[in-house]
């Protein structure tokens, strides 16, 4: 069965970096885009990112809040999602959860991870 | 960015109740709606995607319909295990974006 399982989250200071981490399982991992949702406690949701293959390469695509400080990226090898995230702020404090793109469409998230709570505090 | 809206932010309704949310988009998405359900500390679960189709596995009292800036999420008949927050989140332009939310308990 599918499974997708986060790790890597903790407490960090603001500036500092974390990467995050999303072992995938019981699918074909290369085939499917995947992302990055968060949500900031007592908080609705929020989406990050998204990597995903085009035919041409892979592409990725952020949230305004997290562009240029974010990075994600995968190892399909590895069946591994990431999420580098760098000069990190307070207002980063949120469980992240990876999300597996829909089968009909890579835009509905069909599968998600337990979650992985990032706090920024100093 | 599209901004998602909800109403109402939260019900309270009883066993067996026909229960109803909506959610408007700040410009045509036409059917790039999806709708998820979240309980007290678990991840979100798809139950609708494409404004109408429901998920594999998910129950036949959840239904969703709409298109461009209007959308409708039902309940047909109210379940102790319904009681959630439900969310919506398009996809026709990027970033994605999801409404606020609407929380649903029992009355």
């Amino acid at each position: 069965q599918v499974q997708l399982v986060e790790s890597g989250g903790g407490v960090v200071q603001p500036g500092r970096s974390l990467r995050l981490s999303c072992a995938a399982s019981g699918f074909s991992f290369s085939s499917y885009a995947m992302h990055w949702v968060r949500q900031a406690p007592g908080k609705g949701l929020q989406w990050v990112a998204v990597i995903y293959f085009d035919g041409s390469g892979s592409t990725e695509s952020y949230a305004d809040s997290v562009k240029g400080r974010f990075t994600i990226s995968r190892d399909n090898s590895k069946n591994t999602l990431y999420l580098q995230m760098d000069s990190l702020r307070a207002e980063d404090t949120a469980v992240y959860y990876c999300a597996r793109g829909g089968d009909s469409n890579g835009w509905y998230f069909d599968y998600w991870g337990q979650g992985t709570l990032v706090t920024v505090s100093s | 960015d599209i901004l998602m809206t909800q109403s109402p932010s939260s019900l309270s309704a009883s066993v067996g109740d026909r229960v109803t949310i909506t959610c408007q988009a700040s410009q045509d998405i036409s059917n790039y709606l999806n709708w998820y359900q979240q309980k007290p500390g678990k991840a979100p679960k798809v139950l609708i995607y494409d404004a109408s189709t429901l998920e594999t596995g998910v129950p036949s009292r959840f239904s969703g319909s709409g298109s461009g800036t209007d959308f409708t999420f039902t309940i047909s008949r109210l379940q102790p295990e319904d009681i959630a927050t439900y969310y919506c989140q398009q996809y026709d332009n990027l970033p994605v974006t999801f409404g606020p939310g609407t929380k649903v308990d029992i009355k």
